[in-house]
């Protein structure tokens, strides 16, 4: 039983680059998220989406972008990597509109240099 | 205004202490309350939800007071393992979103 599924695991960018950070999960959830960690910020969020096709701004999402083209896949992009975005990346899954358990993927640290 | 607001930070306490942590939320509307524990360098995982009329988990008591708009997380006999950040989350009704506090930082001493 995967779970949640964050590739990459590290990543050092050079500023201006592109990259995608896949997360995928194999629990049929229909909610994903994507958050984002600083210290001392705690987890902020990116984007997320509440289903197949569907994706949402969250309270950080300016440089992002974001795709559910399948249930079981949230993407993130990062068109033109900045060092502010140097974080933490971590993906989620909720269990069920009645007992929304959040489950984590195992995170993605990204430099931008 | 954060929606949820917790003390960094850190509790330094010694085995076997009784140590409490408070966290506020600014949205009257949330309906979703729970207590997640992240080890460091580590993903946040569920240590327990919060219900409207307190539950335990063990030495783990979680309390949720809605005129003051507060959770409280209290544990006892402290144990080593118990050293970790401790996130207060908070959910809206439909579950769009989950607020995450900045967390509070517990280091259990011998």
């Amino acid at each position: 039983n995967a779970g949640v599924t964050q590739t990459p695991k590290f990543r050092v960018l050079k500023t201006g680059q592109s990259m995608t950070l896949l997360c995928a999960q194999d629990m049929n959830h229909e909610y994903m998220y994507w958050y984002r960690q600083d210290p001392g910020m705690g987890l902020r969020l990116i984007h997320y989406s509440v289903g197949e096709g569907t994706t949402a701004k969250g309270e950080v999402p300016d440089g992002y972008n974001v795709s559910r083209l399948k249930k079981q896949n949230f993407l993130l992009g990062l068109e033109s990597a900045a060092p502010s975005q140097t974080s933490v990346y971590f993906c989620a899954s909720i269990d069920s509109y009645d007992l929304p358990v959040a489950f984590f993927g195992q995170g993605t640290r990204l430099t931008v240099v | 205004r954060k929606e949820v607001e917790q003390d960094p930070g850190p509790f330094n306490v010694p085995e076997g202490a009784t140590v409490a942590f408070n966290c506020t939320y600014s949205n009257s509307a949330s309906q979703s309350f729970f207590w997640y524990r992240q080890d460091c360098r580590k993903e946040p995982k569920l240590l327990m939800s919060v219900y409207s009329s307190g539950n335990e988990d063990g030495r783990f008591t979680a309390q949720l007071n809605r005129a003051s708009q507060y959770i409280s997380l209290l544990i006892r006999d402290s144990k080593l393992s118990d050293s970790a950040t401790y996130l207060c989350v908070v959910s809206p009704y439909n579950f769009n979103k989950f607020y995450f506090g900045s967390g509070t930082k517990l280091n259990v001493k011998p």
